[in-house]
């Protein structure tokens, strides 16, 4: 099993440009996740998804919109990038959203927009 | 509203014990998570507390208190690895994880 994988690793956008985050989990799990994580400070919770077809916003959703089409894929769009969503950018999965729902991380995109 | 608390960064030599702590306020509660994570890379699961008292992994235990909002993360025998950012996180009403902002923890040989 590959866990959850996340594409790119690193990407520099300039302002006002968009792209998107993609973010893939073979474990079959229901739960998938977006965070953000600024220098300092603890993961922000953008959106999540409890199965295809179904997302919600978190705390932080602002600029950015999510799909889920299967319960594999989770991508993260962001639209007229500013540089205030310069962070690193965690996806993550659990297999429920109760009870002992740990959470498997991928390794990461680390985004500046500049 | 709702607020996680741990030291920002703490120091502890090899082979010593260390102490984290973390106090959490939040609308409602089912559980807490502690994660790992090295510097660079995804935090990484080490323990979930629910009921209170202390549960035993090996050298890192995790203890809560639900009464008083408060849990910590024990490390034993420290090893230059243990080196990483630990992350306190409580499960609010909603199921949804609540995230402290981590605590640097230091390993000095």
């Amino acid at each position: 099993n590959a866990g959850v994988t996340q594409t790119p690793k690193f990407r520099i956008l300039k302002i006002g440009q968009s792209m998107t985050l993609q973010c893939t989990q073979d474990m079959n799990h229901n739960y998938m996740y977006w965070y953000r994580q600024d220098p300092g400070m603890g993961l922000k919770l953008i959106y999540y998804s409890v199965g295809a077809g179904i997302t919600d916003k978190g705390e932080v959703p602002n600029g950015y919109n999510v799909s889920r089409s299967t319960t594999e894929d989770f991508p993260l769009r962001l639209e007229l990038a500013a540089p205030s969503q310069t962070s690193v950018y965690f996806c993550a999965s659990s297999w429920k959203g109760r009870d002992n729902n740990e959470q498997f991380f991928g390794p990461g995109t680390r985004l500046t927009v500049l | 509203g709702q607020n996680i608390d741990q030291p920002t960064e703490m120091t502890a030599t090899e082979g010593a014990i260390v102490q984290i702590n973390c106090t959490y306020q939040t609308s409602g509660f089912n559980g807490l998570f502690w994660y790992q994570q090295h510097a660079g890379e995804a935090p990484t699961f080490l323990s979930y507390n629910v009921l209170d008292g202390l549960e035993e992994k090996g050298r890192f235990s995790s203890f809560l208190s639900r009464s008083k909002g408060y849990s910590y993360l024990l490390l034993k025998e420290l090893q230059m690895k243990d080196s990483a950012s630990y992350l306190c996180a409580a499960v609010d009403s909603n199921y949804q994880l609540i995230w402290g902002a981590g605590t640097k923890l230091i390993i000095k040989p």
